[in-house]
């Protein structure tokens, strides 16, 4: 596709439910990225794939939150039982690799994102 | 970790005026250092970014400036125009590591 995309664009569940967003990156990109960002805050970073693996998952915020990556390309970010604090937009990004020389970072591309809502 | 500060959270300026964001990191390790501008309701487009061989970088009315000694770095936009406005966000990031750490960004209006 021409950008990245994320599925679905929108997402209203009953608090203690399971979701699953989806992120398409960029077909080629090789790093892929899971924000998260609050009404009115700031982008949080979640976790970070390198191809399928995942070697910074420090942002997720507890053991409820997981996500996997398969075939080096779409991404699901998995929230269990989920808590109204969770409601928020969920945005992925792609790029090219993370970073290209000693200085050098690539650009992330972002998805549209998916707006959660936990009641 | 890195940890960055942005400021001010809300600024407003009259069209045609200057506009300067300013943001601090904690982690000296950083070298990367993007600026993305985040449109109502749309996704987050980076706009400019600098990396720490370089002091100063310009791209028509944006610049952006780092101070590798004091930590800080600076996003400065000239002759604003309405497009403008939106939400801005710096953020830091290592060559060698794997996340960019943003700030909480900067609402900027610009009055006609």
């Amino acid at each position: 596709g021409a950008g990245v995309s994320q599925s679905p664009s929108n997402k209203v569940t009953e608090k203690g439910k399971d979701v699953e967003l989806r992120c398409d990156p960029i077909s080629g990109h090789t790093a892929l990225y899971w924000y998260r960002q609050s009404l009115g805050q700031g982008l949080e970073f979640l976790i970070y794939f390198q191809g399928n693996s995942a070697p910074d998952k420090s942002g997720l915020p507890s053991d409820r939150f997981s996500a996997e990556r398969t075939g080096g390309s779409v991404s699901t970010l998995t929230i269990q039982r989920t808590q109204q604090e969770d409601s928020a937009v969920y945005l992925c990004a792609s790029s090219l690799s993370p970073f290209t020389g000693q200085l050098g970072w690539n650009e992330q591309f972002f998805g549209p994102g998916t707006r959660l809502t936990v009641l | 970790g890195e940890n960055v500060e942005q400021h001010p959270s809300t600024l407003s300026v009259q069209e045609g005026d200057s506009a300067v964001i300013k943001c601090t990191y904690s982690d000296s390790a950083s070298n990367y250092f993007p600026w993305y501008k985040q449109e109502l309701g749309k996704r987050p487009q980076l706009i400019i970014d600098i990396r720490s061989n370089v002091g100063e970088k310009k791209d028509q009315r944006i610049a952006v400036t780092l101070n590798k000694t004091a930590k800080h770095f600076s996003l400065h936009i000239t002759e604003t125009q309405p497009e403008d406005s939106a939400v801005y966000f710096c953020a830091a990031s290592k060559g060698s590591a794997s996340k960019i750490i943003f700030g909480s960004g900067t609402r900027l209006s610009i009055r006609p």
